[in-house]
């Protein structure tokens, strides 16, 4: 079964800070890695997504980086912004059709502070 | 437009009580999903449909009891839920097909509290 690790569990940094945010998963058959934001109390934003054949996605200040092999995913957040604090979660999609479709597998999330 | 909806925001219910939740999406996409959420907790996949159809029940209890009228609504039906079952209730979406095939869209979510 896929199991998802993010670290780490809680982030606090001063604004401005360049930072990452790491996912690992144990199985590399997977079709692609989403990345979402949550708010307290609200829903799931897409941030990115990478299909299992891309190595990066970009969106404005956010880099998402995919390397399938060794089971990883790094979001990298460039000059971190109060507002950028939020919970972030990756997600895999793995392979296959069936009782796998439509299935995610959530890693526990990145709690980022970002302090004026 | 990359919206899912879903109402109500808040709902709070007696465990005698039956409620639904709704979710709507007019993004054309064709599958649809239920996940549960506790509080610092990933959301859980309760249900999926395909094409209006059925296609993943997590071993959900018989208490809840999901519905996909046509291809742009959701339900989730509610009886004789327990304390337990309070938590935020996510609905979201995605195209089954494609470039961008299976990026699941969110919705805000409704939050259950079962007194």
């Amino acid at each position: 079964k896929q199991e998802v690790t993010q670290i780490p569990a809680a982030l606090s940094v001063p604004e401005g800070e360049n930072l990452v945010l790491n996912c690992s998963f144990t199985d590399s058959a997977i079709y692609n890695l989403q990345w979402f934001r949550q708010d307290p109390g609200k829903g799931l934003t897409s941030l990115l997504l990478i299909q299992s054949s891309q190595r990066e996605q970009t969106s404005g200040r956010l880099n998402a980086s995919l390397d399938k092999s060794s089971g990883r995913s790094t979001l990298y957040i460039a000059a971190s912004q109060p507002g950028d604090s939020a919970t972030y979660l990756c997600a895999v999609r793995p392979l296959g059709r069936g009782s796998t479709l439509g299935r995610l597998y959530f890693g526990r999330g990145t709690q980022l502070t970002v302090w004026p | 437009d990359t919206e899912v909806t879903q109402t109500p925001k808040h709902l709070v219910m007696g465990m005698t009580n039956k409620k639904s939740l709704k979710c709507e999406q007019h993004m054309g996409h064709r599958a649809m999903y239920w996940y549960k959420q506790k509080a610092k907790k990933p959301p859980e996949l309760m249900f999926v449909y395909s094409y209006e159809k059925l296609s993943i029940n997590e071993s959900v209890p018989s208490r809840f009891s999901p519905e996909c009228p046509n291809s742009s609504l959701l339900n989730l039906h509610l009886h004789a839920l327990q304390p337990e079952d309070s938590a935020l209730y996510l609905c979201a979406s995605s195209q089954p097909r494609g470039r961008n095939s299976y990026e699941q869209y969110f919705g805000p979510g409704t939050r259950l509290t079962v007194t």
